[in-house]
Order: C-alpha cells, then structure tokens, then sequence
C-alpha cells in the first residue's frame, strides 16, 4: 500500500504558465513533507519542504500548499521555465520511525 | 567532488553474481540510507543506519545486506543478484532526526541480467 501517491505520471506546460503538481497520503503520522526535484544521471535535490502545522510555504517561483483534512499537497511552480524540466517526487517524513516515504514521482516538461 | 560519492556508477552483472555498492559521504552526517527507484515506484528504503552500531531494515529489504563500516562509509550487497534487483540505487545521508533533508549521491544503475 503506498503511502504517498503521485497520480500524475507525467505533466506537460508551456514556458511561463503555472505548473501544479499534485500528491495525497495517508498516513497521518507525517509531520513534515518535502519535494525533491531529479535530472536525468543526477540524484535527487531538496526543493521545498513544509511542516504539517502550516498550510503554505513559499520559497521564490515555488510554492507548497497542505491541505490535512484531504491528505493532500501540491506544488506550484509560477512561472514555468525550461530548467524546472525533471522529475519531482514529493515525501511524506514520519518522525516516529524516522523515515522519508516518497510518491512514485511525476515527470514535468516544460515546452518553450 | 560531491558531498555523497556512490560506486560503482554502473554495473551490469549476472544472476548469481555478488554485488557490493559503496557509498562515502563527506558531510559530517551521522545517519544514512539506502533507497532503489523503479519506474512509478519512486524512491524505495531499502536500509538505514543512524549510527555506525545501528543498521535498520527499510521497507524492501529482503535480497539485500548493508555494512557500515564506519560514520562515513556504507554499503549494500546483493549476495546472489537477480533480474528484478534491475535498479537505479541512491545513497543518502541526514544529519539527526526530524523533517530536514536528505542528501543523496548521484545514484548506481545496476542491471542484472
């Protein structure tokens, strides 16, 4: 059963337009949640994170929503360029067991 | 250099064959970790160790064998490969506990064929 879900295998903008990627869970031990952002041949990279006491958390062009009665995240990429092209996976962190659990990532392209 | 280093980069293997993944960070960080991604799967834990005497299994261990040689070293080992252990395998490292990030190497394509 996975934990945290990414529904959306791939997503497709027009540079300049607003990006939404989403993610749900279900476990209600996760106290914090983080989105990380992978090219191709490169490992993972922290993107944004937010704690599950707040409802948004902004950080430049990207910005992270919680909405806990829906278990629900998404991350908002405003504007869209090029670059922001890869793969990003959201995870939920159970501070009980002291793990991260990832979704099964969603691949952006962002078309110029 | 990077902060975490992962070797081989690259390997294909035979069923059967034992396999050892080395990672090394830089960083200072006392826990790390080993993850596998898999098309639609995402990131996988396979092993953690939040110090050199504590190795815990992660959510698909089974197959797999970790050492952690000392705060800065950690393997994984496959004893005997087989085809479904076909993987992209990433080492990460934290430092304590609670929500910060992780920090991962650049990852191990490993095929078994």
């Amino acid at each position: 059963d996975q934990q945290v879900k990414q529904n959306s295998p791939s997503l497709s903008v027009q540079e300049g337009r607003i990006s939404i990627l989403n993610c749900d869970y279900t476990n209600s031990m996760f106290d914090y949640f983080l989105w990380y952002k992978k090219y191709p041949a490169e490992g993972p990279t922290f993107l944004i994170s937010i704690s599950s006491i707040k409802d948004k958390n902004e950080d430049g062009r990207f910005t992270v929503f919680l909405n806990k009665s829906a278990k629900h995240l998404s991350l908002h990429i405003v504007p869209s360029q090029p670059g922001d092209s890869a793969v990003y996976f959201c995870a939920g962190n159970n501070n009980a067991g002291n793990m991260l659990t990832f979704g099964g990532g969603t691949r952006l392209m962002v078309k110029p | 250099d990077a902060d975490v280093t992962q070797t081989p980069r690259n390997r294909i293997t035979k069923t059967g064959k034992r396999i050892m993944l080395e990672c090394s960070q830089t960083k200072g960080h006392d826990r790390m970790y080993w993850y596998r991604q898999d098309p639609g799967l995402g990131l996988r834990l396979i092993y953690y160790s939040f110090d050199v005497k504590d190795i815990n299994k992660g959510e698909i261990s089974d197959g797999y064998s970790v050492s952690r040689q000392a705060q800065a070293k950690f393997s994984l080992s496959l004893e005997s490969a087989i085809p479904n252990q076909t993987a992209l395998y990433f080492c990460a490292t934290k430092q304590g506990a609670g929500g910060g990030e992780l920090f991962f190497g650049e990852g191990s394509r490993l095929t078994v064929l």
